[in-house]
């Protein structure tokens, strides 16, 4: 069975220039997770899909981060303009929700950005 | 405040040596808690986690954590490490609240030969 898929692994940036992060997630999975993870630190929940629904976003701060679940299956985040302070892994995870808020979440390898 | 604390930042065992990583936890109920592990390049793995009943939880890769609520620690034990375990494990704690994972900052184990 495949993993989550995230890409790119790593990308590096000058400042206020604009940046994206794709995502698929296992097939059959229906809620899906961006996470913010900065060094030293654990992860951060930025946004969560319930099939193309963000249904939590109160982390993602909006003035320059967008994502999107158009068919309720991959994923995209987007950071525009990129600041320095938003270097960091960008995770995502995936999880099939039967109901219950705790499920069991799968996460991909996570996009390295790096902001010059 | 929900938080979870990993007391921790850097431990190094010897190959073969028992291990402990401690995780303590902020939460008003009886939390659901996970341990999970992160290795260079790689996704979280999930090792083990708690929702309720026996407080030793069993795991994958020989892990094993013990919920104890008097001391509101979800700690982490292998009675012998080996080399490919070198790796940063997260504690993290399910939220009703904010129904979200909080994780911890993170436990950076290194492996001595």
């Amino acid at each position: 069975e495949a993993g989550v898929v995230q890409s790119p692994r790593y990308k590096i940036i000058e400042k206020k220039q604009p940046v994206a992060f794709w995502c698929n997630p296992i097939s059959g999975h229906n809620t899906l997770y961006w996470y913010l993870q900065n060094l030293g630190q654990g992860p951060e929940l930025l946004i969560r899909y319930e099939n193309e629904e963000a249904v939590d976003d109160s982390q993602l701060p909006k003035d320059r981060f967008s994502a999107e679940r158009l068919k309720g299956v991959d994923s995209t985040l987007k950071i525009q303009p990129a600041e320095l302070g938003d270097s960091a892994v960008y995770l995502c995870a995936s999880s099939f929700s039967g109901g219950r808020l705790v499920d069991e979440q799968f996460f991909g390898p996570g996009t390295r950005l790096t902001v010059l | 405040a929900q938080s979870v604390t990993q007391p921790d930042i850097h431990i190094t065992v010897s190959e073969g040596a028992s291990l402990e990583l401690r995780c303590n936890y902020s939460y008003g109920a009886t939390p659901y808690l996970f341990w999970y592990v992160q290795s260079p390049g790689q996704g979280l793995q999930l090792l083990l986690k708690y929702f309720s009943g026996d407080t030793l939880v069993q795991g994958i890769k020989g892990f094993e954590a013990e919920f104890k609520r008097s001391q509101s620690s979800f700690n982490l034990r292998k009675p012998s490490v080996h080399w490919s375990d070198a790796a940063e494990y997260f504690c993290a704690m399910f939220s009703g609240g904010y129904n979200k994972l909080i994780f911890g900052a993170g436990t950076r184990l290194a492996v001595h030969p």
